[in-house]
């Protein structure tokens, strides 16, 4: 079965820093999607990004960017420049051909002014 | 209205109580599904309604009883709940069922089963 790892349950950046953000999944199959998701304090989870397995290029949405390395089993979210809307947990999905979202714990980011 | 929206925002309801959780998108999307999502576990998918219906229910105990009247609307009606559902619940829209697909998330109705 397929399982997503976030191993920083907190992390904390200052405002105008870059903060990385760790994820790191278990799977058999080789065409999957990957995602990372925010959900601020109203609660309403909002796609960050997506990234499809095949493609070798890392995914980028602004200030936001992904290391996918498929070996590895590895997919990080980079933010750039932080701001303080930035504050919010973090949810790193896979989701294989069963068409199943599996979901990491998440991680809470806090941003300093 | 755009998007995806829940009511009630939070609802505290008693062992014998029986409520709705709603959810209205306006998004044009024709699949949409139910959360549960409790601290320290995963989200956790209940129910997929696609074009109307129900595709996926994943071991959801039966006093938790969805329904889909149209591709806009959807329901979860509750009835003799355990404190141990007590939990965010929350509504998403996609555009089809897809493992690529982009879900929006409705804000969430905070649940207090006492």
């Amino acid at each position: 079965a397929q399982t997503v790892t976030q191993s920083q349950p907190e992390m904390s950046v200052q405002e105008a820093e870059t903060v990385t953000l760790s994820c790191t999944y278990d799977t058999s199959e080789s065409d999957y999607y990957l995602f990372w998701y925010k959900q601020p304090p109203s609660r309403q989870m909002i796609l960050v990004i997506r990234q499809e397995a095949y493609k070798q290029q890392n995914a980028t949405e602004n200030r936001f960017s992904v290391n996918f390395q498929k070996a590895a089993k590895s997919f990080s979210l980079k933010i750039s420049d932080s701001q303080l809307g930035d504050a919010a947990m973090y949810f790193c999905a896979y989701a294989g051909n069963n068409r199943k979202l599996i979901w990491g714990l998440g991680t809470s980011l806090a941003v300093n002014p | 209205e755009t998007g995806v929206t829940q009511t009630p925002r939070h609802l505290v309801m008693g062992m014998t109580n029986k409520k709705s959780l709603k959810c209205e998108q306006h998004l044009g999307h024709n699949a949409m599904y139910w959360y549960k999502q409790s601290a320290k576990k995963p989200l956790e998918l209940m129910f997929v309604y696609n074009f109307k219906e129900q595709t996926e229910n994943n071991s959801v105990p039966s006093r938790f009883s969805p329904e889909c009247p149209n591709s806009s609307h959807l329901f979860l009606h509750l009835h003799t709940l355990q404190p141990e559902d007590s939990a965010l619940y929350l509504c998403a829209s996609s555009q089809e069922r897809q493992s690529n697909e982009k879900l929006f998330f409705g804000s969430g109705t905070q649940l207090s089963v006492l």
